[in-house]
């Protein structure tokens, strides 16, 4: 059964660091999500992207934050200089269609900003 | 925006049926996702309800009232692995589809 794959599965960095988190999407879907859960609160939406580009982004998406999706299989979450409150969940997310379809999700990336 | 609400906490007993209710107010709305979420773990897809009424399947089943912003997620013959948080999450009607999530709802079933 097809799946969103997501490394590492953990990571830990020291705050000022950049990161990259990975995403390999489901290969035929056109919607791809990135959310962020804080430990113990909600899912929370940080970037949604489609047609290559930026689709709508939340205030926690700040100048900190870029997605790329280099090469048409990877979808990329690059964290400039990480905060302390950047330590989370990360889920990668995608989507097949415009319709109701559900999104799919990776297992996530569990950040540790030390 | 979206504004989704849950309760925060719910507690039922094994083999019994449980109701998690979600309310929501939005901008745009073209249907609403139900996800089961257990400790540490990524979303899992339950349910998708576009038009009013019950969706049955299996021991889960969930209702829509569009006109009033409202939905419930039914769990019958609760199981101790029900033990979860359950997503309430609103599908955006905007070119974009943005999936918004509600506070979540933690099951604790007990014996």
């Amino acid at each position: 059964e097809p799946e969103v794959t997501q490394t590492p599965s953990h990571q830990v960095t020291q705050m000022g660091q950049e990161v990259i988190l990975r995403c390999v999407p489901i290969s035929n879907h056109l919607y791809f999500y990135w959310y962020r859960q804080i430990l113990g609160q909600k899912v929370e939406f940080l970037v949604s992207f489609y047609n290559n580009e930026i689709s709508e982004k939340s205030e926690i998406f700040d100048d900190q934050f870029s997605v790329e999706r280099p090469d048409g299989s990877n979808f990329t979450l690059k964290i400039r200089s990480t905060k302390l409150e950047d330590s989370a969940m990360y889920f990668c997310a995608s989507r097949a269609t415009r319709g109701g379809t559900e999104a799919f999700f990776g297992q996530g990336t569990r950040l540790t900003v030390v | 925006g979206q504004n989704i609400d849950q309760p925060t906490e719910m507690t039922a007993t094994e083999g019994a049926i449980v109701q998690i209710n979600c309310t929501y107010q939005t901008s745009g709305f073209n249907g609403l996702f139900w996800y089961q979420q257990h400790a540490g773990e990524a979303p899992t897809f339950l349910s998708y309800n576009v038009l009013d009424g019950l969706e049955e399947k299996g021991r889960f089943s969930s209702f829509l009232s569009r006109s009033k912003g409202y939905s419930y997620l039914l769990l019958k013959e609760l199981q101790m692995k029900d033990s979860a948080s359950y997503l309430c999450a609103v599908l955006d009607s905007g070119g974009y589809q943005k999936v918004t999530f509600g506070t979540g709802t933690k099951l604790q079933v007990i014996p």
